[in-house]
């Protein structure tokens, strides 16, 4: 079965870090495009990042040079590094597979409250 | 800044048809964008219904469709039932190598 199961969220304090993790099933990580979306509370869905089968990555203005994407092939996992977090990226996090440019499989999510 | 334009809001009536539409602040919406749409109900994850404008994502039933109508992209839903009470969310592929969802359309089935 394919499948995608985020871990890692919690609480935060501002200026803090933290590392999400999505370990997939079913289907080879390095060989798909994968992104990171996410939901405010309330709020619509906002993409923030992908990362290409050839490792090349892309990501949102909104969190340029503070999230990086990257995968651990030995452990078929995605991953998000978020640094210098703000009240503004409290968030449920999704991780997506993608196919056609668009987003086939998704994860159930994990939340990430930046708050003092 | 690129703006990803949906309906806030839509109604249907149980067995109806509805067209639910994705535009752009500025210009239109073509293929080139590959617009996705995607189900959301409160505390769920999204679920894809279409990419690549037109493509069903698997175990999705033929009520629901997509296409490109006039400058924008379009989800329709015929047959409307209880259960597609949901947010709707479309976004779209820029050629920056980024996504740009809507604000998503609230359905409500009544």
């Amino acid at each position: 079965e394919v499948q995608l199961v985020e871990s890692g969220g919690g609480l935060i304090q501002p200026g803090g870090s933290l590392r999400l993790s999505c370990a997939a099933s079913g289907f080879i990580v390095s060989s798909k495009y994968m992104s990171w979306v996410r939901q405010a509370p309330g709020k619509g869905l906002e993409w923030v990042s992908v990362i290409y089968g050839d490792g090349s990555t892309n990501y949102a203005d909104s969190v340029k040079g503070r999230l990086t994407i990257s995968r651990d092939n030995s452990k078929n996992t995605l991953c998000l590094q978020m640094n210098s977090l703000r009240a503004e990226d409290t968030a449920v996090y999704y991780c997506a597979r993608m196919a056609g440019r668009g987003f086939d499989i998704w994860g159930q999510g994990t939340m990430v409250t930046v708050s003092s | 800044q690129t703006v990803v334009t949906q309906e806030p809001s839509f109604s249907v009536s149980p067995g109806g048809a509805v067209t639910l539409t994705c535009g752009l602040s500025s210009g239109s919406v073509s293929t080139n964008y590959y617009p996705s749409w995607y189900q959301q109900t409160p505390g769920q994850a999204p679920r894809t219904l279409i990419y690549s404008t037109n493509t069903r994502s698997s175990g999705v039933p033929d009520r629901f469709s997509g296409s490109i109508l006039g400058n924008k992209a379009a989800l329709t839903i015929t047959g409307a039932q209880a259960d597609d009470e949901s947010d709707y969310y479309c976004v779209l592929y820029m050629n920056s190598g980024i996504w740009v969802f809507g604000g998503g359309t609230k359905l409500t089935v009544l």
